[in-house]
C-alpha cells in the first residue's frame, strides 16, 4: 500500500518552462492538496480540490494550473516557472471534509529554477 | 484572513517537558492542529483539539482555549528523535472551506 506518492522527487529546470509534478493516491481519499513550503513562511496552500472535476484556489495559486480527472490522481503544473517558484511542493489528502483537519502528506518534490 | 504566531525555535534537553504555543487571529475557526515534520521528511498529523481542554495521545498533548485564540502542544519526556518543527493549523473545513492555514513552524531541538 503506498499511500500517497510525488513524482518527481527532485527537478531542476530552467525559468520559461513548462514543468508537472504528479501526485497520487491509493486511499480514494476525496480532498487533495498542493502546498509549497519555502523558509520562513511554513506550508501555503496552492490548491486544493474537493473531487474529481471539482478544484479551487488556495492561497499562493498564481503561475499554478491543477487539474483532476481521476480521484487519486492531482498533477501541479508551472505555466512558465520563475525563480521564485524554487520550493518544495507537497501533496496532500484527506478523507472528508469532517476530517480535513487530518491530512497525510507525500514525500514532497524539490524544485529548483534556474 | 487568518495570521498564527508560534515561537520559531525552541531548544529543551533529554527527557524534559517543553510547551509550544501558538496563538491565533482568524474569521472562523473550527479546530486547531498540530504536525510534525522532521529534516527532509513530510509533515505528519499529531492532533487535533476542536473543543477546549487537553487532548492526550501518549507523550504529546494538545491544549486549546477559544476564548483566548490560543494553544500549544505538549511533548513529554523528550526523546531525541523528537528534534523537528512543530507546525499549528487552523481549520476552516466547517465554514464550505476545506482549507488548513498553517504557522510557519517551531524548530524543537532536543539536547543530551
Amino acid at each position: 500500500d503506498a499511500g500517497i506518492t510525488q513524482s518527481p522527487r527532485y527537478k531542476i529546470t530552467e525559468t520559461g518552462r513548462q514543468v508537472t509534478l504528479m501526485c497520487h493516491q491509493t486511499w480514494s481519499h476525496s480532498y487533495m492538496f498542493w502546498y509549497r513550503q519555502d523558509l520562513g513562511h511554513g506550508l501555503r496552500l496552492i490548491y486544493y480540490s474537493a473531487a474529481a472535476d471539482i478544484t479551487d484556489k488556495g492561497e499562493v495559486p498564481d503561475g499554478y494550473v491543477v487539474s483532476r480527472s481521476k480521484t487519486e490522481n492531482f498533477p501541479l503544473t508551472l505555466e512558465s516557472a520563475t525563480r521564485s517558484q524554487t520550493s518544495v511542493y507537497f501533496c496532500a489528502s484527506s478523507e472528508s471534509n469532517q476530517r480535513s483537519y487530518e491530512q497525510y502528506f507525500g514525500p514532497g518534490t524539490r524544485l529548483t529554477v534556474t | 484572513g487568518q495570521s498564527l504566531e508560534q515561537p520559531s525555535e525552541v531548544t529543551a534537553v533529554e527527557g524534559a517537558i517543553v510547551q509550544i504555543n501558538c496563538t491565533y487571529q482568524t474569521s472562523g475557526f473550527y479546530g486547531l492542529s498540530w504536525y510534525q515534520q522532521h529534516d527532509g521528511g513530510a509533515p505528519t498529523f499529531l492532533s487535533y483539539n476542536a473543543l477546549d481542554g487537553l487532548e492526550e495521545t501518549g507523550r504529546f498533548s494538545s491544549f486549546l482555549s477559544r476564548s483566548d485564540s490560543y494553544g500549544y502542544l505538549l511533548l513529554q519526556e523528550l526523546q531525541m528523535k523528537d528534534s523537528a518543527s512543530y507546525f499549528c493549523a487552523v481549520d476552516r473545513s466547517g465554514a464550505g472551506s476545506y482549507q488548513l492555514t498553517f504557522g510557519k513552524g517551531t524548530k524543537l531541538s532536543v539536547i543530551p
